[in-house]
């Protein structure tokens, strides 16, 4: 298993700014992902963190809005960039490992945003 | 990607067994279901996966149907504590990883 740390656990943030949000992982893992859970809503994926070269995004979430780093196995960052209110939502960190067996994901408590 | 399909929400009595379905039509030959859950914002806890075999660990069963288009998460027992939204996922394979695609969740509530 992994256990994962997330900072900030949550924060209030004016309009047009921009938070970095950071996961740390207690072991070294070959998979990190980010998602973000807008309100009452699933989790959506938005992009997969890849060590030493630039993120992986899903459709409709881009790397202007989006930054992410992953400089080593065990850490990496999402930024959120330019905040508007429709950005309050939880952003999770999630870890995995590559391999076809046995390998399920691990959740962050998650980084609850509020954008006023 | 493979898309799941489970019903927003059910309910069940305390001590009763909760049957969780998930219907995964499109799913391909090697792709994994998994099943989550989370309690109010929490992170999501791994609860069970399986390929095409049943599976049964010391939180849930999973019964997974001989064309795999779908799923019945198990919950034997039911306790107040196991209130929650239960996510079925196919962990899918593109671009050379793994993605664990989350569908609309069934929100569970367990009565007293």
């Amino acid at each position: 298993s992994a256990v994962i740390s997330q900072k900030p656990s949550r924060d209030i943030c004016q309009r047009g700014t921009s938070l970095t949000i950071q996961c740390q992982v207690d072991s070294q893992v070959t998979m990190m992902f980010w998602y973000r859970q807008q309100p009452g809503q699933s989790l959506t994926l938005i992009a997969t963190a890849n060590q030493g070269s630039e993120a992986t995004y899903e459709s409709g979430f881009v790397i202007d809005k989006f930054p992410i780093s992953r400089p080593n196995l065990t850490f990496s960052t999402l930024t959120v960039s330019n905040m508007s209110p429709e950005d309050s939502s939880i952003y999770l960190c999630s870890v995995g490992y590559r391999g076809d067996v046995n390998t399920e994901a691990f959740f962050g408590q998650g980084t609850r945003l509020t954008v006023v | 990607d493979a898309k799941t399909t489970q019903p927003p929400s059910m309910d069940c009595a305390e001590g009763r067994a909760a049957n969780l379905p998930c219907n995964h039509s499109t799913i391909s030959g090697n792709e994994y279901v998994y099943w989550y859950r989370q309690i109010h914002s929490q992170g999501p806890q791994y609860i069970i996966h399986g390929l095409k075999n049943n599976e049964t660990n010391e939180m849930a069963s999973l019964i997974i149907t001989e064309d795999r288009k779908s799923s019945t998460l198990i919950l034997p027992h039911a306790t107040l504590r196991d209130t929650a939204v239960y996510y079925c996922i196919v962990r899918a394979f593109t671009s050379g990883t793994y993605k664990y695609i989350f569908g609309t969740g069934t929100r569970l509530k367990v009565l007293a």
